[in-house]
Parts: C-alpha cells; sequence; structure tokens
C-alpha cells in the first residue's frame, strides 16, 4: 500500500489538554500536510510543511518533520469540543498526488 | 468565491446503472484529483487530471472507472455498471497551477450509494 500510518487510530482527551497526533509515510517528499474532517464533511486543508523545514506553527497547531525517520506530528494545544475531528496527514511526492494515511479520530470531551 | 462544487451531495444507483459525479474546482485552479474514500477509512486516491489531460490514474480502477476534465465544464468521474463495492464517499480536490504552500481544497464530496 502506497498509504502512510498514523497514531494513534483515536484519542479521546479533555478539553484544555494537548493532543499529539503521529504519523509516517514511505516515500521521499515534497512536502507533507494535515487535514481536519468533521463527520460526514469534505477535508479542511490545517498546515503544510516542506521537506527542508522541521517545525511550523499556525494557531494552536505546531507541525513537526523528521525525514531520516519518514515521520511527522501534529500538537493540537488547550484543545476545544470544537477540534473533535478526524485528522489526516497527507505526503506530497513530486508531481502534486497526495497519499493519505488512515487518519486519527480526535475526541475532545467537554 | 464559492470554493470546490461538487454535486450531487447523495446518489443512489442500483447495480448495474452508471454514476457521474461532478466537480467544478475553486476559482483559478486547474488541477483536480479525485479521491474515494470507505467508511472509517482515509482517502484512496483515484486520478488526478488538468484541463483536458489525465495526468495520473494509478488509482483508478482498470474497468468502469473513468474520469475527464474537459476544456469547459466540470470535471466528471464516470463508474458504468456499479457494483455495491462502490458504495463510498467521493471527494474532489482542486490546487492551483502553482505550488503556493496552501495545499488542495476539497469539495464535500458524493455519496453513493449502490442498492
Amino acid at each position: 500500500s502506497q498509504q502512510g500510518e498514523e497514531d494513534p487510530q483515536a484519542l479521546s482527551i479533555q478539553e484544555g489538554e494537548n493532543a499529539t497526533m503521529n504519523c509516517s509515510y514511505k516515500t521521499s517528499i515534497n512536502n507533507l500536510q494535515w487535514y481536519r474532517q468533521n463527520s460526514g464533511r469534505g477535508l479542511v486543508h490545517l498546515i503544510l510543511i516542506r521537506s527542508n523545514e522541521r517545525e511550523k506553527h499556525s494557531g494552536r497547531l505546531r507541525v513537526t518533520l523528521d525525514t531520516s525517520k519518514k515521520s511527522s506530528s501534529l500538537l493540537i494545544t488547550a484543545s476545544r469540543a470544537a477540534d473533535t475531528a478526524s485528522y489526516f496527514c497527507a505526503s506530497s511526492e513530486y508531481g502534486n498526488k497526495l497519499v493519505f494515511g488512515a487518519g486519527t479520530i480526535l475526541r475532545v470531551k467537554s | 468565491n464559492a470554493g470546490v462544487m461538487q454535486n450531487p451531495r447523495h446518489l443512489v444507483r442500483r447495480r448495474g446503472q452508471e454514476a457521474r459525479l461532478r466537480c467544478s474546482p475553486m476559482k483559478g485552479h486547474s488541477h483536480v484529483y479525485w479521491y474515494r474514500q470507505l467508511p472509517e477509512e482515509g482517502l484512496k486516491f483515484m486520478v488526478y487530471l488538468q484541463k483536458e489531460n489525465i495526468i495520473d490514474e494509478s488509482g483508478m480502477p482498470k474497468e468502469r472507472f473513468s474520469a475527464e476534465f474537459p476544456k469547459e465544464g466540470p470535471s466528471i468521474l464516470r463508474i458504468q455498471q456499479v457494483v455495491r463495492g462502490d458504495s463510498a464517499a467521493y471527494f474532489c480536490a482542486s490546487s492551483p497551477p502553482t505550488d503556493r504552500g496552501s495545499g488542495y481544497t476539497f469539495g464535500s464530496g458524493t455519496r453513493l450509494t449502490v442498492v
């Protein structure tokens, strides 16, 4: 399979806590992206990190990339109930195509 | 800017019928991608198109599935002689011609149910 893997598959935390999701991919990449999907909806782009970057921040999101280990992590700080969703990483190989992981289901309890 | 428009949102077809899914990319985007998502799973790449060209169809089943992105009008994903296993959510995404670091813009998807 070309797909990467994410862990955990599911994560349940209390509002205010931090949530960390990990992603591994299989090939050399141009960039890695994270998306959120609310139930029954399309995906929303969250953040993109290029292969020559190691860390990137956007609001309460922090993404790291380790190309030597072919892995990335997404940290959501001070989580809110509205963050409840599925989160997917997607690796962009050269040539535009995105390869998605299986996703992490995040549930934030209020 | 209306974003990526997909229609219909829901489509029910009987086995053996044809399904046509439409996608209008975001204004200014010339690249279109189709993905399929089964329940509780991630998105599986199907095909990548630019206007009048199929760039990568490595994820398309060899039979019954076809895609086009004509010079005028939306991109079409066509599934002939549908079977129950085709039931899934089909998502279209678009991106601009050059990488601006903004990722893909996804439509809301078409949920196909084959009965």
